[in-house]
């Protein structure tokens, strides 16, 4: 079965703190991992794919990269305004459905 | 810009009410989903649809149902309402995967159901 755990479940960061939000999965047969941003009261807002091991990708403060087992979503010298719930996500072979991590609560303090 | 659309951001309905929310995406994406999101709970599918008149299970299709009468277009029923169905409902499309690659999926904002 499909397992996608993302840690810490929230952080709390300085505004310029540098950290790394955590998604470990489980998946037989990766075709893309995801990280959204969700507002409160909004929809996911797509972020990045990564689609194999040692691919990187970013935007902004934002940097993801990804392994065989985990992906990190770096952030640097973030702001109040980075402050969201990050969601990670992957599909597998058999079809186009997310299974979605439970989501890091990131808060910025200016 | 990819644009999915829920009619309906807020909604306060009564037990055992039929309930409807509508969706529609304007980047003529074939996969359509319903997924709702509780707190503690995440992100749960509740049905998708890979084409027109097409409808798959999700992990929690009961109580629920869907139509897709247009590509556009992904509907979802609430046959008689419940409270345990107070929640927030997201909408989602895409276009089928190309070989090995997953494609991206985009959400609406999302819509807020209160069942009383």
């Amino acid at each position: 079965e499909d397992q996608v755990t993302q840690s810490p479940e929230a952080l709390r960061l300085q505004e310029g703190e540098s950290s790394s939000l955590n998604c470990s999965y489980t998946v037989s047969g990766l075709r893309g991992l995801f990280w959204y941003r969700q507002d409160p009261g909004k929809g996911p807002e797509f972020l990045f794919t990564l689609y194999s091991a040692g691919e990187e990708k970013e935007k902004e403060r934002l940097k993801a990269t990804i392994t065989k087992k985990e992906s990190f979503l770096h952030i640097t010298a973030p702001k109040p305004e980075d402050s969201a719930t990050y969601l990670c996500a992957v599909t597998h072979n058999a079809g186009n459905m997310l299974t979605f991590g439970g989501g890091t609560r990131l808060m910025v303090k200016p | 810009d990819v644009k999915v659309t829920q009619s309906s951001r807020y909604l306060v309905k009564r037990t055992g009410e039929k309930v409807f929310l509508e969706c529609v995406q304007d980047m003529d994406h074939e996969n359509m989903f319903w997924y709702r999101q509780d707190p503690g709970l995440g992100l749960r599918l509740i049905y998708f649809s890979y084409d027109v008149k097409m409808k798959e299970k999700g992990d929690i299709p009961e109580g629920y149902s869907v139509s897709r009468e247009k590509k556009e277009r992904f509907s979802l029923i609430l046959e008689s309402a419940s409270t345990n169905q107070t929640s927030m409902y997201l909408c989602a499309s895409s276009r089928p995967g190309q070989g090995h690659s997953g494609n991206t999926i985009y959400f609406g904002e999302g819509s807020w159901l209160t069942v009383v």
